[in-house]
């Protein structure tokens, strides 16, 4: 399989920041890309899906750039709960095994 | 809502010992997972099940097997655990297509003595 890659960080932002997350995949036959919130000893959730014309749910916006394969992540307006570990998942077409980034960490301060 | 269940949240086994890591989805998903996941790693895939009795290794399948006798059931059997063994084993399950979301159980923190 395939490479994801994402910086790890931390990003170490303050609160109402902007801050973008790149992740990067190696496999130009993907199709399907997701970002997952974790926060510390949880487990990973869905926080946005990749559509390629862009998704945007309130602060965040993802999109993605085939072209150059990879998909970002954008957070306006940060709030402290904001703080968390956020993982890149890319999905190869005919592929049932998903690939993970390693994450990238987000600490928003006051 | 998708729930998805694991048998323990914190664990604590000696080395030598059989463990039983048990995962539960009530969403009639096809396909189930078995991660480990430790600190600078991320997530690593350790066996995949995409139908009942049916089953792929991951990328670090050794000394882990698995069953899928039924569909909602994928259980985590390590033989003979070891201390590098220790992590956090998460399940998940999705449904038969590819490109849908994983749901996660919340994990189980294994440690081996």
């Amino acid at each position: 399989r395939k490479e994801v890659e994402q910086d790890p960080g931390p990003f170490n932002v303050p609160e109402g920041a902007t801050v973008a997350f790149n992740c990067t995949y190696s496999n130009s036959a993907s199709q399907s890309f997701f970002w997952y919130r974790q926060d510390c000893r949880k487990e990973p959730k869905l926080l946005m899906s990749v559509y390629s014309s862009g998704n945007e749910d309130g602060r965040f916006t993802a999109q993605l750039n085939r072209a150059s394969q990879y998909i970002s992540l954008l957070i306006r307006d940060s709030k402290l709960s904001d703080s968390a570990t956020y993982l890149c998942v890319v999905n190869e077409g005919g592929s049932y095994i998903p690939t993970f980034g390693r994450g990238t960490s987000l600490i928003v301060h006051p | 809502d998708v729930k998805v269940t694991q048998s323990s949240r914190y664990l604590v086994k000696r080395t030598g010992e059989k463990v039983f890591l048990e995962c539960v989805q009530d969403m009639d998903h096809e396909n189930m997972f078995w991660y480990r996941q430790d600190p600078g790693l991320g997530l690593r895939l350790i066996y995949f099940s995409y139908d009942v009795k049916m089953k792929e290794k991951g990328d670090i399948p050794e000394g882990y097997s698995v069953s899928r006798e039924k569909k909602e059931r994928f259980s985590l059997i390590l033989e003979s655990a070891s201390t590098n063994q220790t992590s956090m084993y998460l399940c998940a399950s999705r449904s038969g297509r590819a490109t849908d979301t994983q749901y996660f159980g919340p994990g189980t923190r294994l440690t081996v003595l």
